[in-house]
């Protein structure tokens, strides 16, 4: 089955402790992103990578940190996570060329 | 960068009305315009689509029109279900490269009450 994953679903942790949330595709997928989803802001996107060892910033990138060393991975990394990152996150992937993107089903972030 | 306004935030309809969500965006060059659909607690999913070449489009009970002079956009659900309760968001997209980036609206919750 087409998929996104990614891992994990909820997490709850402290205020500096580093975390990764991981994301994989099984579609070959060239372009892969990272978005945050907060109450009235809809999904801003925080980093994006067009292939292999590719990656840019989105518009709200401060704080966050990604790779892609692999074309299926994706990890979205908080090096020092604070409150204000609390919020539900989606990666998603997109074929190149292509327009639908897939949507991972989501990690549920609480920073205390 | 690309800025996408959706209206309104929310939205309450009986079941068997339609429902009309409107969205704005900044970008000329943008020239793809999906709408996803986030049911709760779900991942959101693509509904349809319409590219900037084509004013209107419909799949079913639902239908997309695209006036690209105003430079908006609207998503129009007839015959409302109550399974059409969920978070609605457009997004308007442009190429940056060989990719498209997309850029969301702050999404509408609609609520169809029986």
């Amino acid at each position: 089955e087409a998929q996104v994953t990614q891992n994990p679903r909820y997490l709850i942790t402290v205020t500096g402790k580093k975390l990764t949330v991981t994301c994989s595709q099984n579609m070959n997928h060239e372009y892969m992103s990272w978005y945050r989803q907060d109450p009235g802001l809809g999904l801003r996107q925080i980093y994006y990578s067009m292939n292999v060892e590719v990656t840019d910033k989105g518009d709200v990138p401060e704080g966050y940190k990604v790779s892609r060393k692999e074309k299926r991975n994706f990890p979205l990394i908080l090096e020092s996570p604070s409150p204000n990152q609390t919020s539900l996150y989606f990666c998603a992937s997109t074929r190149t060329g292509e327009t639908e993107a897939f949507f991972g089903q989501g990690t549920r972030l609480t920073v205390v | 960068g690309e800025n996408v306004e959706q209206h309104p935030s929310t939205l309450s309809v009986q079941e068997g009305d339609s429902a009309v969500i409107k969205c704005t965006y900044s970008d000329s060059a943008s020239n793809y315009f999906p709408w996803y659909k986030q049911e709760l607690g779900k991942r959101p999913q693509l509904i349809i689509d319409i590219r900037s070449n084509v004013g209107e489009k419909k799949d079913q009970r639902i239908a997309v029109t695209l006036n690209k002079t105003a430079k908006h956009f609207s998503l129009h659900i007839t015959e409302t279900q109550p399974e059409d309760s969920a978070v609605y968001f457009c997004a308007a997209s442009r190429f940056s490269g060989s990719a498209r980036q997309l850029t969301f609206g702050s999404g509408t919750q609609l609520t169809v009450l029986p």
